[in-house]
């Protein structure tokens, strides 16, 4: 299947501080890509949709101020949590597909953030 | 709004036993299901999947799920477990987002199988 590659897997910041996390697809032109945020031992929650080009799409409840989506080439998303804080801690994944009604996603790896 | 439920939060299983991972799904419209593993702070790994075309659908490590419309089901079922199938397992379903051009995955809450010597 095709790869999908997620930086930093871990990654430790203050409180107040901003983090950025980058999402690439390797071997293949991710049109659409999505950001999940997984709290422990619970399932995925749909952040945001990001469709290359084009601003991203917010699910309800998801403060777009506070989670900054980038999806500025076919490869690459970036999702930066600004002035986190520790309720911000959690485990971020995103997923990429080759085209907006594809049937398949790849995930990445995921990113465990700690906010301190 | 389309919805997927895991009735089981967690399934313990004794190794070589064969395991059913229950999963329901509402929706008013066709739709694509899938199965997906997750390992301790990893991301997630296709199982298999069902488009269209036969009910019956053969995925990697010996699982297997049947789609079954009538009762809104896609049930993921292994005929022998190793210790190393322990893991968590996601059902999920791509919902078509209307005038958005793209579809996005609906996951349901997990099950957690943990198989036992």
């Amino acid at each position: 299947g095709a790869v999908v590659s997620q930086h930093p897997s871990r990654v430790i910041c203050k409180s107040g501080t901003s983090v950025k996390i980058e999402c690439r697809s390797l071997d293949f032109q991710a049109t659409t890509m999505f950001w999940y945020r997984q709290f422990p031992k619970q399932s995925l929650m749909l952040m945001a949709t990001s469709n290359e080009g084009s601003k991203a799409t917010y699910e309800q409840g998801v403060e777009k101020d506070k989670f900054l989506i980038n999806h500025a080439s076919l490869t690459l998303s970036t999702l930066t949590v600004t002035s986190a804080h520790p309720e911000d801690s959690s485990f971020y994944i995103c997923s990429a597909r080759a085209d907006r009604v594809g049937t398949e996603a790849f995930f990445g790896q995921g990113t465990r953030l700690t906010v301190v | 709004a389309q919805s997927v439920t895991q009735l089981d939060s967690q399934v313990p299983v004794f190794e070589e036993a064969p395991v059913e991972l229950r999963c329901n799904y509402s929706s008013s419209v066709s739709v694509y299901l899938f199965w997906y593993v997750q390992y301790p702070n990893q991301g997630l790994q296709l199982l298999l999947k069902y488009l269209s075309g036969s009910t019956l659908v053969k995925g990697i490590n010996g699982f297997e799920a049947e789609f079954n419309k009538s009762q809104t089901s896609f049930h993921l079922r292994k005929p022998s477990v190793h210790i190393s199938d322990t893991a968590e397992y996601f059902c999920a379903v791509s919902v078509a987002i209307t005038f958005g051009g793209y579809n996005k995955l609906i996951f349901g809450a997990g099950t957690r199988l943990a198989v036992h010597p």
